[in-house]
């Protein structure tokens, strides 16, 4: 596609549910990053996928977090037992490996995930 | 750990003037910074990106420049229009890392 794009663009979950979220990068990209904005923040970055291997999950706050980039373009992040205070927006970034524009992330426009 | 600090939190200027945001980052070992917009409830767009080794860039009306030695960078806005109303962020890069560590932002309102 034209962007990346992250599906759902909102989801309401309960404390203690399950959530998916997925994001698809911008067609050739290598580089796939998700973040985590709360309100009044700016983005915290989570995890770092280069292909299909994390290169660097350091950002995940705890296990209940995790994220997959099987084929190494979709990627889904997962979060288990939601509790209210991971409510954010979770964006989702990609780059290209090579060319002019090589260091430059193309964000998603977010997913909004609300944990009531 | 990296900080990044944008001041003013929030500004409002009239249309036409010119205006200047900041940015500041605690660790000059960076491999590059950028300045993003985000408008209400979308995701961020990449207004202009600085390698480390360079001094500015300029892109239309915005010019963004960075003095990595004292750890600022500045954002130009000339002209301002009710258009570039939004969020500004800045975020740097580490040299060895991946990953953006983003400012707070200022929010720019640009009143007609």
């Amino acid at each position: 596609g034209a962007g990346v794009s992250q599906t759902p663009s909102n989801k309401v979950t309960e404390k203690g549910k399950y959530v998916e979220l997925r994001c698809d990068p911008i067609s050739g990209h290598t580089a796939l990053y998700w973040y985590r904005q709360s309100l009044g923040q700016g983005p915290e970055f989570l995890i770092y996928f280069q292909g299909t291997g994390a290169a660097d999950d350091s950002g995940l706050p705890n296990d209940r977090f995790f994220a997959v980039r099987p084929e190494g373009s979709v990627s889904t992040l997962k979060i288990q037992r939601t509790e209210r205070g991971d409510s954010a927006v979770y964006l989702c970034a990609t780059a290209a490996a090579t060319g002019p524009t090589a260091d430059t992330q193309y964000f998603g426009p977010g997913t909004r995930l609300t944990v009531l | 750990k990296q900080e990044v600090t944008q001041i003013p939190a929030a500004l409002s200027v009239p249309e036409g003037e010119n205006l200047v945001l900041n940015c500041s980052f605690t660790d000059s070992a960076i491999y590059n910074l950028q300045w993003f917009r985000q408008d209400p409830g979308k995701g961020l767009t990449s207004l202009l990106l600085i390698q480390s080794s360079q001094r500015e860039q300029t892109s239309g009306r915005l010019n963004a420049s960075l003095d990595k030695s004292s750890g600022r960078s500045t954002l130009y806005i000339a002209a301002s229009q009710p258009g570039d109303s939004a969020t500004y962020l800045c975020a740097v890069s580490e040299t060895g890392a991946n990953n953006l560590f983003f400012g707070t932002g200022t929010r720019l309102t640009v009143i007609p």
